[in-house]
């Protein structure tokens, strides 16, 4: 059972390029996210979204957009890449609302450590 | 989201017992007070989840009065390995907007 996916797992990318981070899930949920995290900071809400079509913004959208075709992928695209985007990323996915005393609801994909020179 | 305070971060020495609070006055019925662990370079991993009272796992215990109106997670006899960050959510209804603010930051020292 794969999870949540993310990829590449590493990137250097260099000041004006663009590039997609992709993310898929395998367990059919409805919610996925994007997070970004500074060193030693917490983690920031990107984007998210509810379902197949519909995006919203999160805390720090600027500088990024996503798409959401299908309910497994959730690409997330920077198109002019800054110093200030260096970051780890993460994706996420949940069913929401969730089953009354599920537990974990919540699964990140391992994280994609990006680095803008 | 219901919103949760924590303290920024917390010391203790391998051995002891770290209690860890989260406030969150606006909790709705249906909300479950949930705590995620994050180590370095990692996703956060669920750690425990509870309505009210008390529960325990093999990792933790969550205490929650009967005003939920607060939570209390309890790491017994800490080691190096749970350094991490530690966050508080409220989860139940639509988590769309899903902020994890900056969590707890414990530190155990040998």
């Amino acid at each position: 059972n794969a999870g949540v996916t993310q990829t590449p797992k590493f990137r250097i990318l260099k000041i004006g390029q663009s590039m997609t981070l992709q993310c898929t899930q395998d367990m059919n949920h409805n919610y996925m996210y994007w997070y970004r995290q500074d060193p030693g900071m917490g983690l920031k809400l990107i984007y998210y979204s509810v379902g197949a079509g519909i995006t919203d913004k999160g805390e720090v959208p600027n500088g990024y957009n996503v798409s959401r075709s299908t309910t497994e992928d959730f690409p997330l695209r920077l198109e002019l890449a800054a110093p200030s985007q260096t970051s780890v990323y993460f994706c996420a996915s949940s069913q929401s609302p969730p089953p009354p005393g599920a537990g974990n609801t919540i699964y990140f994909g391992e994280g994609s450590w990006l680095t803008v020179v | 989201l219901a919103k949760t305070t924590q303290p920024i971060s917390m010391d203790s020495y391998e051995g002891q017992e770290v209690n860890i609070t989260c406030s969150h006055n606006n909790i709705a019925t249906n909300d479950y007070i949930t705590w995620y662990q994050q180590f370095p370079s990692q996703g956060p991993r669920f750690i425990i989840q509870g309505y009210k009272t008390k529960v325990t796992n093999e990792v933790a215990s969550l205490f929650i009065p009967a005003d939920r109106k607060s939570s209390t997670l309890s790491l017994p006899r800490v080691s190096l390995s749970d350094t991490a960050v530690y966050y508080c959510l409220v989860l139940g209804g639509s988590q769309g907007n899903l902020i994890f603010g900056k969590g707890t930051k414990l530190s155990v020292k040998p």
